[in-house]
């Protein structure tokens, strides 16, 4: 039981590269929330997802799309890569918006 | 959408109890109140959970009072180790089931 998994840990790209990040969850989760933690800030929430097939905007959507075409995958993309979107990105999911939450381990982007 | 508000910041030292407050004026009624705990370069972890009056477990106790508008998390006896942030977490929009964190409370916990 690998519970939340992040791919890849760590990734540099140029400005205006293209990449996607992968979150697997092996727990049938219905949420799955992608969330951006800048240096010594809190956590902001970009898009989630209520269920397969089904995806949202959160607070901070601008230049990012989702995907989550089966249950246990959450895919987050950026088309065009830019220096601001330099940061950790975590996934997390859980059963219901109730339920505790568990958290991947983060991918560490940065955009040059 | 309201946040939750906490303090930025709280210092203590080992052996000690700690006590952090959340304000959240405009939890919905059926929604709970859950805290976390962040180590540096780690995803957070679920610490407590809970609806209303008292919720203990082996780490922590959570104290919600009648109007469920504020909660506080109680680590009793706090080690080095719980240096951290801490974060709780309030449905604010049922009907957008959006999970948004605050700012945290960074606990710096001294020898």
């Amino acid at each position: 039981n690998a519970g939340v998994t992040q791919t890849p840990k760590f990734r540099v790209l140029k400005t205006g590269q293209s990449m996607t990040l992968l979150c697997a969850q092996d727990m049938n989760h219905e949420y799955m929330y992608w969330y951006r933690q800048d240096p010594g800030m809190g956590l902001r929430l970009i898009h989630y997802s209520v269920g397969e097939g089904t995806t949202a905007k959160g607070e901070v959507p601008d230049g990012y799309n989702v995907s989550r075409l089966k249950k246990q995958n959450f895919l987050l993309g950026l088309e065009s890569a830019a220096p601001s979107q330099t940061s950790v990105y975590f996934c997390a999911s859980g059963q219901d918006y109730n339920s505790p939450l568990h958290f991947g381990n983060g991918t560490r982007l940065t955009v040059t | 959408l309201a946040k939750t508000t906490q303090p930025i910041s709280m210092d203590s030292y080992e052996g000690q109890e700690v006590n952090i407050t959340c304000s959240h004026n405009n939890i919905a009624t059926n929604d709970y109140i859950t805290w976390y705990q962040q180590f540096p370069s780690q995803g957070p972890r679920f610490i407590i959970q809970g609806y209303k009056t008292k919720v203990t477990n082996e780490v922590a106790s959570l104290f919600i009072p009648a109007d469920r508008k504020s909660s506080t998390l109680s680590l009793p006896r706090v080690s080095l180790s719980d240096t951290a942030v801490y974060y709780c977490l309030v449905v604010m929009d049922t009907g957008r089931r959006a999970l948004t964190f605050g700012s945290g409370t960074r606990l710096q916990v001294q020898p």
